[in-house]
C-alpha cells in the first residue's frame, strides 16, 4: 500500500529566505506525486503535481518540487519565501490504478518578517 | 465552474443527534471522495464512489457513519447517532479520474462539525 511521510511537523523560515518542505513517498509501482497548500479555515488546495520525465516540477504561487526516484523523495521548494506562504503543506500519493490520494500529516510552515 | 460545494461549513450538535453533510461535486468528475480532519490522525480517507458507485468504504470509521451518492451531483455522509469524537473537519473532494491517474482531485471547504 502507498504511503506518504512528512517527517517535519514544523517548518521556520525568514521572509525572502529559500523554503524546503520534505517529503517522501513509498508505493510498489509508478507513483503520482502531490502537493496541496491549506490556510486557515479553507480547503485543499492543489499546488503542483509530478508528471513523469521532469524532475523538477513547478507549479502555483512561485512553488516547484524536486523528484528523485533513488531517494523516493518530492520536495516542495521556494527560492524566496513570503510571509503569506505560512501556511499548512500536505504531500499526496497516488499508485497507478484509480485509487485515492493518500496524505501525508502535514508541515506547518511559518515564514517571519 | 463553483468548485466543490460543501454544507454547512459549521455544524454544532449535541451527542445521539444525527448529522447530515451534503456535497455537489465539480460537474463531469467522476470520483468523489470523503475525508476527515483530526489534529491527531491528520487527512483519513472515510469512503469514495467512482460514478456515483462506492468503491471503497473500509476508512468509515464504524457503522455510525453511512454515506451516499444518488446522483453525479450531489452526495451526503451521515452520522446517526453523533459521539463527541466525531468531532472533526469533514472534507468533499472530486477528481475526473478518467483522464488519467495523475489528475488531482479538488477539495470543497470543509464541513467543520463539532458534536457537544
Amino acid at each position: 500500500a502507498q504511503s506518504v511521510a512528512q517527517p517535519e511537523d514544523q517548518v521556520n523560515v525568514a521572509e525572502g529566505n529559500p523554503l524546503t518542505v520534505k517529503c517522501t513517498y513509498s508505493v510498489s509501482g509508478n507513483p503520482y506525486l502531490f502537493w496541496y497548500v491549506q490556510y486557515p479555515n479553507r480547503g485543499l488546495q492543489f499546488l503542483l503535481k509530478y508528471i513523469t520525465g521532469d524532475n523538477l516540477v513547478k507549479g502555483s504561487y512561485g512553488f516547484e518540487a524536486e523528484f528523485n526516484k533513488s531517494q523516493t523523495s518530492f520536495h516542495l521548494k521556494k527560492p524566496s519565501a513570503l510571509v503569506s506562504d505560512s501556511a499548512l503543506y500536505f504531500c499526496a500519493v497516488r499508485e497507478e490504478g484509480n485509487t485515492p490520494l493518500v496524505f501525508g500529516k502535514g508541515t506547518r510552515l511559518s515564514v517571519i518578517a | 465552474d463553483a468548485g466543490v460545494i460543501q454544507s454547512p461549513r459549521h455544524e454544532v450538535t449535541e451527542m445521539g443527534q444525527e448529522v447530515t453533510l451534503r456535497c455537489k461535486p465539480i460537474s463531469g468528475h467522476d470520483y468523489l471522495f470523503w475525508y476527515r480532519q483530526t489534529m491527531m490522525r491528520g487527512l483519513e480517507l472515510l469512503i469514495y464512489f467512482n460514478n456515483n458507485v462506492p468503491i471503497d468504504d473500509s476508512g468509515m470509521p464504524e457503522d455510525r457513519f453511512s454515506a451516499k451518492m444518488p446522483n453525479a451531483s450531489f452526495s451526503t455522509l451521515k452520522i446517526q447517532p453523533s459521539e463527541p469524537r466525531d468531532s472533526a473537519v469533514y472534507f468533499c473532494a472530486s477528481s475526473r479520474l478518467g483522464q488519467g491517474t495523475n489528475a488531482e482531485a479538488f477539495f470543497g471547504q470543509g464541513t467543520r462539525l463539532t458534536v457537544v
